[in-house]
């Protein structure tokens, strides 16, 4: 069985602060790891692909780090703001089928 | 360039009924992919689409379908409706497997 968890389920994080969460994915046959993130009443939107371990991508004050060895992924935030406030979704692909398998997303709700 | 686009947007229909949804990607793209969204759940993948052919199934029974048209629209049936298939149902195109989805606003259906 393939999983992919995201922790925590949801977060409530003050107006400056920084934060993160985790994504977790098999590690084997491992290709991409992506990252989105879904406001209310809005489509889910990409914020990274990533496919490289060690690779750390950055958008804004949005960053995340990549470990494949371990299947893990890092999404920071720097300096909350109440525009963050969304569910963010990671989702691992595979090298050996056509789908991505989806985590059950880490809700952000930023406190002014 | 024009988005992903879903319709209809919202749809009541009654046990026994079928259903069908439509999915328009953006230009260019090959892949369309199906996920079901309920309240508590993630994404649960439906279905993939490539150059009309279908990829990848999800753990869906049959009542689930999908097709794809040489232009790369696809189309989503339900059959015979139960209650627990009241959800949102999403649909996301990308050039390829291992590329960024783009997702359209979805279609809300109602099952009573």
């Amino acid at each position: 069985i393939l999983n992919v968890e995201q922790s925590p389920q949801s977060l409530h994080v003050q107006e400056g602060d920084s934060t993160n969460f985790t994504c977790s994915f098999p590690s084997s046959n491992f290709y991409a790891l992506h990252w989105y993130r879904w406001e209310t009443a809005k489509s889910p939107e990409a914020l990274f692909v990533m496919t490289l371990n060690g690779d750390e991508k950055k958008k804004g004050r949005i960053s995340a780090t990549l470990n494949t060895k371990e299947g893990y992924s890092y999404l920071y935030i720097k300096g909350s703001q109440p525009e963050d406030s969304a569910t963010y979704l990671c989702a691992s692909l595979m090298d050996s089928n056509y789908q991505l398998i989806w985590g059950a997303g880490t809700k952000l709700i930023i406190k002014p | 360039k024009a988005g992903v686009t879903q319709t209809p947007r919202y749809l009541i229909k009654t046990r026994g009924q079928q259903v069908t949804l439509s999915c328009s990607p953006i230009s260019g793209h090959r892949s369309v992919s199906w996920y079901q969204q309920t309240p508590g759940q993630g994404l649960q993948f439906l279905f993939e689409y490539f150059s009309e052919t279908q990829r990848n199934k999800g753990n869906f029974p049959g009542r689930f379908s999908g097709r794809q048209f040489s232009n790369s629209r696809s189309e989503m049936n339900v059959s015979t409706l139960e209650l627990g298939d009241s959800a949102l149902y999403l649909c996301a195109s990308s050039f390829g497997w291992n590329t960024e989805a783009f997702f359209g606003q979805g279609t809300r259906l109602t099952v009573v």
